[in-house]
């Protein structure tokens, strides 16, 4: 069932840089996508909806593409407090919010 | 805003001992879900939950079981606990009309010795 695969980093970057994170999911059936973030030692946070036209939310711009069953997070103008691991999410219709959680891709901006 | 909140931040048990995990959620959400997290593992789901004296078995269910008595509260048991159930273990819910986004509590970082 777990089939929600992200490149598990770390992405160690400068303030200021861009950064793309990736995602594959196998279920073609899968119909929500999230991207969630997790703080050291804390609770995963919802960060953004992804949908299939495309979404933005100031710095963060997310996209999926159905056919490639491909999810991507981009991050412009990198700030300190980004530092954080990033978790690709998808849900299938009928699951109940059963949602499925990649591993997190672990990013680390730097001074 | 939603709230979820866990009984404990840390808890320390000994091989063995029965532990009760508690969940309450203040926004009358349907479901709940329990999981646990471990590196290099992600979140692992254990039970769920999508209504009153409702569970279904998660992925790894083995070792655990939970209680829905009332709408608000979500309990995770360890009947016996052992060390490899050592982990940080996240409660979550969701409204269940429409919705996927599932709001986490704070978690609980269990040591069993």
């Amino acid at each position: 069932r777990k089939e929600v695969e992200q490149d598990p980093g770390p992405f160690n970057v400068p303030e200021g840089a861009t950064v793309a994170f990736n995602c594959t999911y196998s279920n073609s059936a899968s119909q929500s996508f999230f991207w969630y973030r997790q703080d050291c030692r804390k609770e995963p946070k919802l960060l953004m909806s992804v949908y299939s036209s495309g979404n933005e939310d100031g710095r963060f711009t997310a996209q999926l593409n159905r056919a490639s069953q491909y999810i991507s997070l981009l991050i412009r103008d990198s700030k300190l407090s980004d530092s954080a691991t990033y978790l690709c999410v998808v849900n299938m219709a009928g699951s109940q919010g059963n949602l499925i959680f990649g591993k997190g891709t672990k990013l680390s901006v730097k001074p | 805003d939603v709230k979820v909140t866990q009984s404990s931040r840390y808890l320390v048990k000994r091989t063995g001992e029965k532990v009760f995990l508690e969940c309450v959620q203040d926004m009358d959400h349907e479901n709940m879900f329990w999981y646990r997290q471990d590196p290099g593992l992600g979140l692992r789901l254990i039970y769920f939950s999508y209504d009153v004296k409702m569970k279904e078995k998660g992925d790894i269910p083995e070792g655990y079981s939970v209680s829905r008595e009332k709408k608000e509260r979500f309990s995770l048991i360890l009947e016996s606990a052992s060390t490899n159930q050592t982990s940080m273990y996240l409660c979550a819910s969701l409204t269940g009309l429409g919705t996927d986004t599932q709001y986490f509590g704070p978690g609980t970082r269990l040591t069993v010795l």
